[in-house]
């Protein structure tokens, strides 16, 4: 089955503590992307990667790193996260083309406090 | 600099009459639309989607208006069914990055 995976779906932590959100796609997707969702803001756009070893910001990348050293893997790390960073985050892929469809995968809820 | 707005969060409809939900836009340099709607729990899957040189697209239930000189575009139901309850967003683009709006959550009433 074609799908974006997150690993955790859920996540609790403490301040200044480092964590990685996994994102995994199974449809040999150029390109990649993280969102954060919060109330009243819809999806941002965190960082995204067009290709292996190519990533680039997003509109809200601050206290954020990825890399892509596989074509499937996507890895959101936090490296001293913050409670403003508690959100609910999304990974999607896509073909590279624009006008193809990002599939998005299921959420990690995180709680930073 | 909201670029993509939803201006209303909510609707309730009822079964079997039509849903319309609504976007506006400010950046003139988007060319592709899409509408994404997601459940609770769950990411966002891909409804439907419009070019700027069209200003209408349809599948099944779902249509899609574009009218750039308003630069608003609609989403169409009919008719609605309870399992279209769930939260809509209508992301513009026109590099590939998806904008955003903050999104409008749809309720269809038996």
């Amino acid at each position: 089955e074609a799908q974006v995976t997150q690993n955790p779906r859920y996540l609790i932590t403490v301040t200044g503590k480092k964590l990685t959100v996994t994102c995994s796609q199974n449809m040999n997707h150029e390109y990649m992307s993280w969102y954060r969702q919060d109330p009243g803001l819809g999806l941002r756009q965190i960082y995204y990667s067009m290709n292996v070893e190519v990533t680039d910001k997003g509109d809200v990348p601050e206290g954020y790193k990825v890399s892509r050293k596989e074509k499937r893997n996507f890895p959101l790390i936090l490296e001293s996260p913050s409670p403003n960073q508690t959100s609910l985050y999304f990974c999607a892929s896509k073909l590279l083309s624009k006008e193809e469809t990002q599939y998005f995968g299921p959420g990690t809820r995180l709680l930073v406090l | 600099d909201q670029q993509v707005k939803q201006n209303s969060p909510s609707l309730s409809v009822q079964e079997g009459r039509i849903s319309i939900l609504n976007c506006d836009y400010t950046n003139s340099m988007f060319d592709y639309f899409l509408w994404y709607k997601k459940y609770p729990a769950e990411g966002p899957t891909f409804l439907i989607s419009i070019s700027s040189i069209k200003d209408k697209n349809e599948d099944g239930r779902f249509t899609v208006f574009l009218n750039k000189s308003a630069k608003h575009l609609s989403l169409h139901i009919v008719p609605s069914q309870p399992g279209d309850s769930a939260v809509y967003f209508c992301p513009s683009s026109n590099t590939g990055k998806l904008i955003f709006g903050q999104g409008t959550t749809l309720q269809v009433k038996p």
